[in-house]
């Protein structure tokens, strides 16, 4: 069965700080790929996907991801943290034609 | 272009008690979505559709029912309201094809409280 892990149900990071988000997945079939956060009280936004080409992905405020094919990693990157960025963020992967599954979430914390 | 929209926002319901979710979307999309989101759960799909006069079951399914009667609008439906049904909902749509396929666009969520 295709499941979807994210290490971390919290991380936390100092403001300026490296920004680093794990998401390991596992699928019978070259998935596609997704992160997507949540603001306090609000819904889900995309962040970026990966579906074929180029394995690094540049996504909206700074964030980008790497598709590891051999690692069955897309990890979720951002060079320096700003408060703005607390959050809860959500990997995701397709398991057909028009369904997802999620992973269970990380909320991140920038302390100043 | 409002994108995804909820109705309600918020609701408090008592044990047994009927309601009816109501999601729209102005995109025209095909596929139509809900979830429930619990801490610590991530997401779970809770029904789908992939058109219009058509429904299918998610991954937890018990205790809700959904329509689809038109294209814009994904009911959902909970006949005797449980404390266990106490979650937030969002609603979510995609397209069928083209370079968006597989996003899903999210509406702002309903809080409901089962007492």
């Amino acid at each position: 069965a295709q499941s979807v892990t994210q290490l971390g149900s919290h991380v936390s990071v100092s403001e300026g700080a490296l920004v680093l988000l794990r998401c390991n997945y596992s699928s019978s079939v070259p998935p596609y790929l997704f992160w997507y956060v949540q603001y306090p009280n609000q819904g889900l936004q995309l962040l970026l996907k990966y579906t074929t080409g180029a394995t690094l992905v540049k996504g909206i405020n700074g964030f980008e991801a790497e598709f590891k094919k051999s690692e069955t990693s897309f990890h979720l990157t951002k060079p320096s943290a700003h408060m703005s960025d607390a959050a809860e963020y959500f990997c995701a992967v397709t398991i057909g034609s028009y369904q997802l599954i999620w992973g269970a979430g990380t909320k991140l914390i920038i302390k100043p | 272009n409002a994108g995804v929209t909820q109705t309600p926002k918020f609701r408090v319901l008592k044990t047994g008690q009927s309601m009816t979710l109501l999601c729209a979307q102005d995109m025209n999309h095909e596929y139509m979505y809900w979830y429930r989101q619990d801490p610590g759960m991530g997401l779970r799909l809770i029904h789908y559709s992939v058109g219009e006069g058509t429904t299918a079951k998610g991954e937890v399914p018990d205790g809700y029912n959904v329509s689809r009667l038109k294209k814009q609008n994904f009911l959902l439906g909970l006949e005797s309201a449980a404390p266990s049904q106490t979650s937030v909902y969002f609603c979510a749509s995609s397209p069928s094809g083209g370079n968006f396929f597989y996003e899903q666009y999210f509406g702002p969520g309903t809080r409901l409280t089962v007492t």
